[in-house]
């Protein structure tokens, strides 16, 4: 079976720019989370999607940052403009059920490094 | 509070030794799971070992085993016959909203010397 995918794996902008990240969950995978990870820090919470809706954003920063999932299978996060402090880590989870399922653990991607000059 | 603290930013061990990494937690559930992570410098996320917490038994794999003290809200990670490739970031986490989400504590760096 498959991992979860993420790309790219580095990428450096300007402050201001623009950047969008892709995430490729594992094949049946009804959950999707997308993770912010500063340096030095656990992983914090960004989104959650469950097939192709948003169950949880209340920790997304939505004036600058944005996250699909088209079809309930791969999806995108955007950052514009960005900052000097979204310099982080961002890591894509993929759950096998959707709900109260407790032993289906998420299964992480390799992750992007942002870095934000 | 939702709060996941280890205590120890960096810890080291000789090769061959034991070594054990703190983690307490904060919950109003009761029913959840507590997880040890490792992140090696790959980034990539890997679960070591999973305690339900309506269990009383630590789990074990391999050389890796928890000491879950659930009225102490306290889950610590014991690694015996400590390894080279054992070297990373581990965090320790527990599930929270009905299981579906996770948070995590801040890890600590484990260091193995040869």
């Amino acid at each position: 079976e498959a991992g979860v995918a993420q790309s790219p794996r580095y990428k450096i902008i300007e402050k201001r720019q623009s950047v969008a990240f892709w995430c490729n969950p594992i094949s049946g995978h009804a959950t999707l989370y997308w993770y912010q990870q500063i340096l030095g820090q656990g992983p914090k919470l960004l989104i959650q999607f469950q097939n192709n809706g948003v169950v949880d954003d209340s920790q997304l920063p939505k004036d600058r940052f944005s996250a699909e999932r088209l079809k309930g299978v791969d999806s995108t996060l955007k950052i514009q403009p960005a900052k000097l402090e979204d310099s982080a880590v961002y890591l894509c989870a993929s759950r096998r059920l959707a709900g109260v399922q407790r032993r289906n653990e998420q299964f992480f991607g390799p992750g992007t490094r942002l870095t934000v000059l | 509070a939702q709060t996941v603290t280890q205590s120890q930013p960096e810890m080291s061990v000789q090769e061959a030794e034991t070594v054990t990494l703190s983690c307490t937690y904060d919950t109003s559930e009761s029913d959840y799971y507590l997880f040890w992570y490792k992140q090696p410098p790959s980034r990539q996320m890997i679960l070591v070992i999973r305690q339900e917490a309506y269990k009383q038994q630590n789990a074990t794999e391999n050389r890796f085993s928890v000491n879950f003290q659930k009225a102490a809200k306290s889950f610590s990670l014991k690694i015996s016959d400590s390894q080279l490739g054992d070297a990373a970031m581990y965090f320790c986490a527990r599930t929270y909203s009905s299981a579906s989400k996770i948070i995590f504590g801040s890890g600590t760096r484990l260091s193995i010397r040869p």
